[in-house]
């Protein structure tokens, strides 16, 4: 069982709505990371948080937006997705953000956008 | 821009044999080096973790070396077992900020009974 919790496990949205990955992590890691996977791909690292504060945005369009409202939380806020956002995406966690540790993750949200 | 590169794509062994996998990077600055397997529909699970100062590392029947000079790692798995068919992910941590880690392709391994 993985230590990174993400939920829901699935998600179908309409273009039009808004809705928010949730992920939470109970090892006193504080650094966290979300990452986009689309089918037969590597993960994409889209946003790391370290410290609860933003330290990496790999220019993901605004329709994502991260929070991370304490240590063990953090959120991927989405509104007016596109079809091709449509991808499983992933949340991990690492003691720090220095890159020292190894990043821990958790099995994904999957996403499909009508 | 860091590339990682991972060799064979697809692999495919009857079950007992052990097997090597390849990973190579173009920028040898980096933090370390960790390999992941991946099943269908689920996240990644982190195996090794190989620091930039180290040569290798193992757990288990898994031995992952690495040598940052070439920009080069393996993955050698002993006595493959039927459990071992996944993706395994090769993914390299630079950058001036730490924690970005750029991944490879990935190669599918099956092992067969």
């Amino acid at each position: 069982d993985t230590e990174v919790t993400q939920t829901p496990k699935h998600l179908v949205m309409g273009m039009t709505n808004k809705k928010s990955l949730k992920c939470e992590q109970h090892m006193g890691h504080r650094a966290m990371y979300w990452y986009k996977q689309k089918a037969k791909k590597p993960p994409e690292l889209m946003f790391v948080y370290s410290y609860e504060k933003l330290s990496i945005n790999e220019s993901v369009p605004s329709r994502f937006s991260p929070e991370c409202p304490n240590s063990s939380l953090l959120n991927l806020h989405l509104h007016a997705l596109q079809p091709e956002d449509s991808a499983l995406y992933l949340c991990a966690s690492s003691q720090d953000g220095q890159g020292r540790q190894p990043q821990h993750f958790g099995d994904g949200t999957r996403l499909s956008i009508l | 821009k860091q590339e990682v590169t991972q060799i064979p794509a697809a692999l495919s062994v009857p079950e007992g044999e052990n097997l090597v996998l390849n990973c190579s990077f173009t920028d040898s600055a980096i933090y370390n080096l960790q390999w992941f397997r991946q099943d269908p529909g689920k996240g990644l699970t982190s195996l090794l973790l190989i620091q930039s100062s180290q040569r290798e590392q193992t757990s288990g029947r898994l031995n992952a070396s690495l040598d940052k000079s070439s920009g080069r790692s393996t993955l050698y798995i002993a006595a493959s077992q039927p459990g071992d068919s996944a993706t395994y992910l090769c993914a390299v941590n630079s950058g001036t900020s730490g924690s970005r880690l750029t991944f490879g392709e990935g190669t599918q391994l099956t092992v067969n009974p």
